[in-house]
């Protein structure tokens, strides 16, 4: 069975500050794919990223960056120079193969980041 | 450019009532599903659809039903309300990733039905 742990429930920071958001995953599946989502008090959930298991390269989308890590099963998101804006719940989530990559996508259960002026 | 379109936003039934939350995408995605996100527990998969006439069961089915007539539309049916039901649910939509292709696999959801179950 497919299990994203996201440790963290709550985070806060000062605005600039750096903040990283773990998430360590669990499946029997050679071929896998991980997702981070955003929430924003607004309610609506927006797509951040997609990483395939076979593509470990770490990303980075101007404040935003990921590290993938096979060996310790971790897909961490880190912002950089935090803002007011990023204040969100962040859900890391994980889908197999099985069928079509994004399907019975598995969520964890949300960090919820406070970013205070 | 509606994207995933969900009805009705809010929703207050009594235990025993039926209801049915529609759901509908003009985006050709080939997959929907539904999701319920309750406090604490993140998003929890109920029943999906890989295509029209094709379901299947998510993480928490029990006392949800689905049918996927048409591409477009992927409506939730609650048989018999029961208060632990009361959550938010959305409807999500995408084309079917595919190993090999560029797809991002982005779900697109709607902006979610609020449901309370006295």
């Amino acid at each position: 069975a497919q299990k994203v742990t996201q440790a963290q429930t709550e985070i806060s920071v000062v605005e600039k500050e750096d903040v990283t958001l773990d998430c360590v995953y669990e499946t029997r599946d050679t071929t896998y794919y991980l997702f981070w989502y955003k929430q924003p008090p607004s309610g609506e959930l927006v797509f951040l990223i997609r990483r395939n298991s076979f593509d470990e390269q770490n990303e980075i989308s101007g404040r935003y960056s990921w590290n993938f890590q096979k060996s310790t099963s971790s897909f961490n998101f880190t912002i950089t120079a935090s803002q007011v804006v990023d204040s969100a719940v962040y859900f890391c989530a994980l889908s197999d193969s099985n069928t079509g990559a994004n399907s019975k996508l598995t969520f964890g259960k949300g960090i919820t980041l406070s970013v205070r002026p | 450019n509606a994207g995933v379109t969900q009805t009705p936003k809010f929703q207050v039934l009594k235990t025993g009532q039926s209801m049915t939350l529609q759901c509908a995408q003009d985006m050709n995605h080939e997959y929907m599903s539904w999701y319920r996100q309750d406090p604490g527990m993140g998003l929890r998969l109920i029943h999906y659809s890989v295509g029209a006439g094709i379901t299947d069961q998510g993480e928490v089915p029990n006392g949800y039903n689905v049918s996927r007539s048409t591409t477009e539309d992927f409506p939730l049916r609650l048989l018999s309300a029961a208060p632990s039901q009361t959550s938010v649910y959305f409807c999500a939509s995408s084309y079917l990733v595919l190993a090999g292709l560029q797809n991002t696999g982005e779900l697109f959801f709607g902006e979610g039905s609020r449901l309370t179950v006295l």
